[in-house]
């Protein structure tokens, strides 16, 4: 059976730090994987990664694919209170659906 | 900027009943979605719809579950006997066609529905 496994589920930090958000996946014929960011309701994309190795980056946020390993990790330095919310991982396979991982709840004090 | 639109926003309704959330796609996108959150779990994949068919469906997309495009814009997803297990936020979704099979998501705002 498929599988996305996000950790850690939760998270509490302080303005400024820095947070590694996990995504590790057992999924047959994997094609890419995206994360998200789930504030009120709908997801906004973050980032898609298809290649082993390849950082990308936005601002602050950065994310990187290991397909050896099979997981992917979301890094957000210098936090903001702006960026408390649900980070959600979902990999794309060759088939059509899109597998969600459970997420994990950010929560940046001031 | 292109957006999914869903309506209704929220939706009550009596165990039985049936209905019929909405989704206007993006327009040049090919491949459509219908997701599910029950409220504090994670989104669950429903159904996927490319060239006027269903491509995949999972295990809680019964008999009770259908979808339609009823034409070039809508794409809706019926439940025609709800119970309440039923009540989450549904999300629509749209992704244009990328070769090779690749792409992000576009979601939709959801519909929040509560079956009573």
């Amino acid at each position: 059976e498929d599988k996305v496994v996000q950790s850690p589920l939760s998270l509490v930090v302080h303005e400024g730090d820095t947070v590694t958000l996990n995504c590790s996946y057992e999924v047959t014929n994997f094609r890419s994987l995206l994360w998200y960011k789930q504030e009120k309701k709908a997801p906004t994309f973050l980032f898609m990664l298809t290649s082993s190795g390849i950082e990308k980056k936005s601002g602050r946020l950065s994310s990187i694919l290991d397909k050896k390993e099979l997981f992917s990790i979301l890094n957000i330095t210098a936090t903001q209170t702006g960026d408390s919310a649900v980070y959600l991982c979902a990999v794309g396979t060759s088939t059509y659906k899109y597998i969600f991982g459970t997420g994990t709840r950010l929560k940046v004090l001031a | 900027e292109p957006e999914v639109t869903q309506t209704p926003s929220h939706q009550v309704t009596q165990m039985g009943q049936e209905v019929i959330l909405r989704c206007v796609p993006i327009s040049n996108h090919l491949y459509f979605y219908w997701y599910r959150q029950i409220l504090g779990q994670k989104v669950e994949f429903l159904v996927s719809f490319y060239n006027n068919e269903i491509s995949e469906k999972s295990e809680i997309f019964d008999d009770q579950f259908s979808v339609e495009r009823p034409d070039g814009s809508n794409f809706t997803l019926k439940i025609r006997s709800t119970k309440l297990e039923d009540s989450a936020m549904y999300f629509c979704a749209s992704r244009l066609w990328v070769v090779p099979n690749t792409g992000e998501l576009f979601f939709g705002e959801g519909s929040r529905l509560t079956v009573l």
